[in-house]
């Protein structure tokens, strides 16, 4: 599997749009990039997917170079409900029966 | 838009005693999980299971531990004699076969061992 690394903590400012960016050197070429949203005592969120370029829905975008060693999930103008722990997560499509969550990135919104 | 349920909301029990926790997992889908969740700590993978038998399961899911699927709807998992360390958050999940990268959880149950 593989490992991700994201950044622990950050703050933002209701209204501001927040970047979140995780690191995921070896993937492979079969992996794909799912990002999950999890508030506190509830289950994790699917949020959005990725294989590279550009994916956007309802909720976020997901930017993924064309190496694909790393992503972003960007989401637009946070409010403070959108304070949560989102995980970054690479896994291979369609064969994988143990999805791992790291230790995810706590997004804080202040108002 | 369905949803994984769990029951009880909140478990407590002595420490030894046997635990029932389950699940109703989406109707149409067909792989189920269980994960658990520390307190301040990440969530953790125990095991998966798919077509009436374990898929994969990790070093956490130990012989204390068993999941079932006594009928068509519902998901269990059994702690034979719980231990203090197996307090958590214990979150079910399910997905479809070909997109197992989307699980859908449940709200857990607050596993408490005294």
């Amino acid at each position: 599997l593989a490992k991700t690394t994201q950044p622990i903590s950050m703050d933002s400012y209701e209204g501001q749009e927040v970047n979140i960016t995780c690191s995921h050197n070896n993937i492979a070429t079969n992996d794909y990039i799912t990002w999950y949203q999890q508030f506190p005592s509830q289950g994790p969120r699917f949020i959005i997917q990725g294989y590279k370029t550009k994916v956007t829905n309802e909720v976020a975008s997901l930017f993924i170079p064309a190496d694909r060693k790393s992503s972003t999930l960007s989401l637009p103008r946070v409010s403070l409900s959108d304070t949560a722990v989102y995980y970054c997560l690479v896994a291979l499509h369609y064969g994988n029966n143990r999805l791992a969550f790291g230790k995810g990135n706590q997004v804080v919104v202040i108002p | 838009e369905p949803e994984v349920t769990q029951t009880p909301s909140h478990q407590v029990t002595q420490m030894g005693q046997e635990v029932i926790l389950r699940c109703v997992p989406i109707s149409n889908h067909l792989y189920f999980y269980w994960y658990r969740q520390i307190l301040g700590q990440k969530v953790e993978f125990l095991v998966s299971f798919y077509n009436n038998e374990i898929s994969e399961k990790s070093e956490i899911f130990d012989d204390q531990f068993s999941v079932e699927r006594p009928d068509g709807s519902n998901f269990t998992l059994k702690i034979r004699s719980t231990k203090l360390e197996d307090s958590a958050m214990y979150f079910c999940a399910s997905s479809e076969y070909r997109d197992r990268e989307k699980l859908f959880f449940g709200s857990g149950t607050q596993l408490s061992v005294l």
